[in-house]
């Protein structure tokens, strides 16, 4: 059973706009949530990341938002740029164990 | 500058064969991990290491194993390839401390025909 659920495959939005990824996940154990950003053919590599104590942390255009209640995790990225098209994870854990969502492939439309 | 390598980077197999991936990180990280990415599921997690000689099971586990003798190696091995295991597989690390980042490898494209 799929633990941590990203339910836009895809999303297209206009350069200078604001993109935001979704995910939602099932386990309240999870404590630390993180974002990756795979392009094709390579591996995925660390965007930004969250502890379950925060609601909140910015790394310059990319801003990762925790809802706990609502067990949901959101990233904001302002301005989107052509370069942030790729595909983005999300990602919970508990101890040392990872779960992956299913991804959501970003366009940005120069 | 520290890494994590992953070979063979693509790689065609025969239904029964067994098959080995290594991947090599130089980060000294205790922990490391494989996955495998297929469409439709992310990344689901096959087996992992908290440090030499110790392997557990992930989430996807059956038809592979791994074995850890040091540091720096996780190699993958499917004992008896089947079509279902055609996947793009991806190694990863991280230090042992919780809430650490995961850092992956470019990945390894199997094609079991």
């Amino acid at each position: 059973d799929q633990q941590v659920k990203q339910n836009s495959p895809s999303l297209s939005v206009q350069e200078g706009r604001i993109s935001i990824l979704n995910c939602d996940y099932t386990n309240s154990m999870f404590d630390y949530f993180l974002w990756y950003k795979k392009y094709p053919a390579e591996g995925p590599t660390f965007l930004i990341s969250i502890s379950s104590i925060k609601d909140k942390n910015e790394d310059g255009r990319f801003t990762v938002f925790l809802n706990k209640s609502a067990k949901h995790l959101s990233l904001h990225i302002v301005p989107s740029q052509p370069g942030d098209s790729a595909v983005y994870f999300c990602a919970a854990s508990v101890g040392n164990q990872f779960y992956f969502g299913t991804g959501t492939s970003l366009t940005v439309i120069p | 500058d520290a890494e994590i390598t992953q070979s063979p980077r693509h790689k065609i197999t025969e239904t029964g064969r067994q098959v080995t991936l290594a991947c090599h990180q130089t980060w000294n990280h205790n922990n490391m991990f494989w996955y495998r990415q297929d469409l439709g599921h992310g990344l689901r997690l096959i087996h992992y290491s908290y440090g030499v000689h110790d392997t557990n099971k992930g989430e996807v586990s059956d038809g592979y194993s791994v074995s850890r003798s040091n540091t720096e190696d996780l190699p993958l091995t499917l004992e008896s390839a089947a079509s279902s295991q055609t996947s793009v597989y991806f190694c990863a690390s991280s230090e042992s401390a919780l809430q650490e980042t995961q850092y992956f490898g470019p990945g390894t494209r199997l094609l079991v025909l």
